[in-house]
């Protein structure tokens, strides 16, 4: 699975959107980009992946770039309660056994 | 709440004890893994079941072992503990044993003195 790189932290105001960029610019053509978050101790929380379209859930967006070679979580109007470590995980969809992988994350701060 | 059950949540224990950490999957997932983070270390990859069966292996010490019961509940049995050993431990579960989307449990805090 290819390794990406994240900014160690990050801050953000209350109600701005907070934008979590993501390295992965040895990625293969069959390999997801998962984004995961771990507030305070508590279990990591699945949050979105994507292969190669931008995605959007009800907690975030995602948006590749079109070499694939980045990404970009967003979080449209943070709060609070989004302070957590977030994990930007890249993952073949032959990984068959392969777990994921956690690697340090960015912290992300929001402020009030 | 994801839906996974760890208990106990927290435990202390000493050093040379044997303790034994349980995860009940979500309802309907085969596959269960087990992490473990330590204090301002990253989650680390311990072991994976689907099925009853072990899947995948990470860097689980031989003092650590797993099982995952018929009715798909794991343990994760933890001997001649060392004071390193403390840390949380994370059981995760998901549908299907190849699937990037896994959910996770509350953890298990274990402290060894």
């Amino acid at each position: 699975d290819a390794k990406t790189t994240q900014p160690p932290s990050m801050d953000c105001a209350e109600g701005r959107a907070a934008n979590l960029p993501c390295n992965h610019s040895t990625i293969s053509g069959n390999e997801y980009v998962y984004w995961y978050r771990q507030i305070h101790s508590q279990g990591p929380q699945y949050i979105i992946h994507g292969l190669k379209n931008n995605e959007t859930n009800e907690m975030a967006s995602l948006i590749i770039t079109e070499d694939r070679k980045s990404s970009t979580l967003i979080l449209p109007h943070a709060t609070l309660r989004d302070t957590a470590v977030y994990y930007c995980i890249v993952r073949g969809l032959g990984s068959g056994n392969t777990p994921l992988v956690f690697g340090k994350g960015t912290r992300l701060s929001v402020i009030a | 709440d994801s839906g996974v059950t760890q208990t106990p949540k927290h435990l202390i224990t000493a050093t040379g004890q044997r303790v034994t950490l349980r995860c009940s999957p979500r309802s309907g997932d085969l596959s269960v893994y087990w992490y473990q983070q330590s204090l301002d270390q990253g989650l680390q990859f311990l072991i994976q079941y689907y099925n009853g069966e072990e899947r995948a292996k990470g860097n689980i010490l031989e003092r650590f072992s797993a099982q995952q019961f018929p009715d798909l509940h794991s343990e994760l049995n933890l001997s001649s503990l060392e004071l390193g050993d403390s840390a949380l431990y994370f059981c995760a579960s998901s549908v299907a044993g190849s699937t990037g989307e896994l959910f996770f449990g509350e953890g298990s805090r274990l402290t060894v003195l």
